[in-house]
């Protein structure tokens, strides 16, 4: 059982740009969160989604941030107009319906 | 809301040593799960060990266990016969029942000195 896929790992954009982060749950697992983890610090919640559904968005900035779960495909993180502050690692979880949040390596955003 | 305070930014032991890093945390539920994470170099986020908060138990795995103190909103890890492998960035983190948001704390850096 592959465990919780992102892509890409690293990625630079240059401010303006647009960044499109994607994360495939693992097998049966119908949850998926993003969390963002700034340097020298812990990771901070963003959003919780389930298959076409935003269940909670509290962590996200309220401009420029998206995000998606498709019926089909990965879940979708997207940032537009990409600023230096975006620059961070964002790691994508899934659970089943219970409480264990299974982590992916994270995605390394570098904003030039 | 929930609050999550790691007080050692940095703690070293030497290996084959004990060592125990602090949390303590702060939330209004009565439904809550605790968790220690491990973050090596490599960035990816480990599951250490859990506690449901309603077990009095305290949770062990292998050379891993926690001293939780419900009343004084305390977790502390212990890791026994520390290993050069246990190098890494530890995070305590609250989930609580009603939400579900993993808040963690700002993290231990953990050095094993051979």
């Amino acid at each position: 059982n592959a465990g919780v896929m992102q892509n890409p790992r690293h990625l630079v954009r240059r401010r303006g740009q647009e960044a499109r982060l994607r994360c495939s749950p693992m097998k049966g697992h119908s949850h998926v969160y993003w969390y963002r983890q700034l340097p020298e610090e812990g990771l901070k919640f963003m959003v919780y989604l389930q298959k076409e559904n935003i269940i909670d968005e509290s962590g996200m900035p309220k401009e420029r941030f998206s995000a998606e779960f498709p019926k089909e495909g990965p879940s979708i993180l997207r940032i537009q107009q990409v600023v230096r502050g975006d620059s961070a690692a964002y790691f994508c979880a899934s659970s089943p319906p219970g409480w264990e949040l299974f982590f992916g390596e994270g995605s390394r955003l570098t904003v030039l | 809301a929930q609050t999550v305070t790691q007080s050692q930014p940095e703690m070293s032991v030497q290996e084959a040593e004990t060592v125990t890093l602090s949390c303590t945390y702060d939330t209004s539920e009565s439904d809550y799960y605790l968790f220690w994470y491990k973050q090596p170099p490599s960035r990816q986020m480990i599951l250490v060990i859990r506690q449901e908060a309603y077990k009095q138990q305290n949770a062990t795995e292998n050379r891993f266990s926690v001293n939780f103190q419900k009343a004084a909103k305390s977790f502390s890890l212990k890791i026994s016969d520390s290993q050069l492998g246990d190098a890494a960035m530890y995070f305590c983190a609250s989930l609580s029942g009603s939400a579900r948001q993993l808040t963690f704390g700002s993290g231990t850096q953990l050095t094993v000195l051979p």
